[in-house]
């Protein structure tokens, strides 16, 4: 089946502008994550989604980041601003259970590489 | 705030070797530890995962352990092949936490 997609798979910005990624998840998972992953860094987490719904915001770097999720499927992850130290790979993940989220493996798209000029 | 770290940027070994990664963490202990393997220009994809009251776990070629003295887990691979060849993330888990990533281990497998 399809796994988790996200597009665009590159995007090249200047300082200033607004950017919109894209996560589509496996159908019929509940959760999904946005990470960050910076050269020669781990992932950062930056929000999860439970259904439409975000617990927890704890992770996003400043105001210019927000993200939706609608339909309890698709996430837009828009960064507003963009300024060179946005320059990363962001990555979605979804899993299947949030009830089971202690356990659940995540299963990750490609990734958008982001480079802001 | 929870770190994690592997102990090494990268690691090259001899094919058929055993490769062993490392992955502490500092503060508090995870209710488990995963594994991932990431490849370029890829996301990270699941291998295992050990939970804090396992000693040790094992898939094919592949086993984790555990030790929440030392607070760390170590990944081995037996029998190394080239296609091993790839970065090894660990994250650190506990409830009403968020997983929390280390940087990663390149390991080269070499033939």
């Amino acid at each position: 089946g399809a796994g988790v997609s996200q597009s665009p798979s590159n995007k090249v910005t200047e300082k200033g502008k607004d950017v919109e990624l894209r996560c589509d998840p496996i159908s019929g998972h509940t959760a999904l994550y946005w990470y960050r992953q910076s050269l020669g860094q781990g992932l950062e987490f930056l929000i999860y989604f439970q259904g439409n719904s975000a617990p927890d915001k704890s992770g996003l770097p400043s105001d210019r980041f927000s993200a939706e999720r609608t339909g309890g499927s698709v996430s837009t992850l828009t960064i507003q601003r963009t300024q060179q130290e946005d320059s990363a790979v962001y990555l979605c993940a979804s899993s299947s259970d949030w009830d089971q989220k202690v356990t659940d493996t995540q299963y990750f798209g490609p990734g958008t590489r982001l480079t802001v000029l | 705030s929870q770190k994690i770290e592997q102990n090494s940027e990268a690691l090259n070994i001899q094919e058929g070797k055993t490769a062993t990664l490392t992955c502490n963490y500092t503060n508090y202990s995870p209710a488990y530890l995963q594994w991932y393997r990431q490849d370029p220009g890829r996301g990270p994809v699941f291998l295992l995962l050990i939970r804090e009251n396992e000693k040790e776990k094992r898939k094919e070629r592949l086993k984790v352990t555990f030790d929440t003295t030392l607070k760390q887990s170590l990944f081995h691979i037996t029998a190394s092949q080239p296609a091993d060849s790839a970065t090894y993330l660990c994250a650190w888990y506990n409830y009403g936490q968020n997983f929390v990533f280390g940087p990663g281990t390149r390991l080269s497998v070499l033939p």
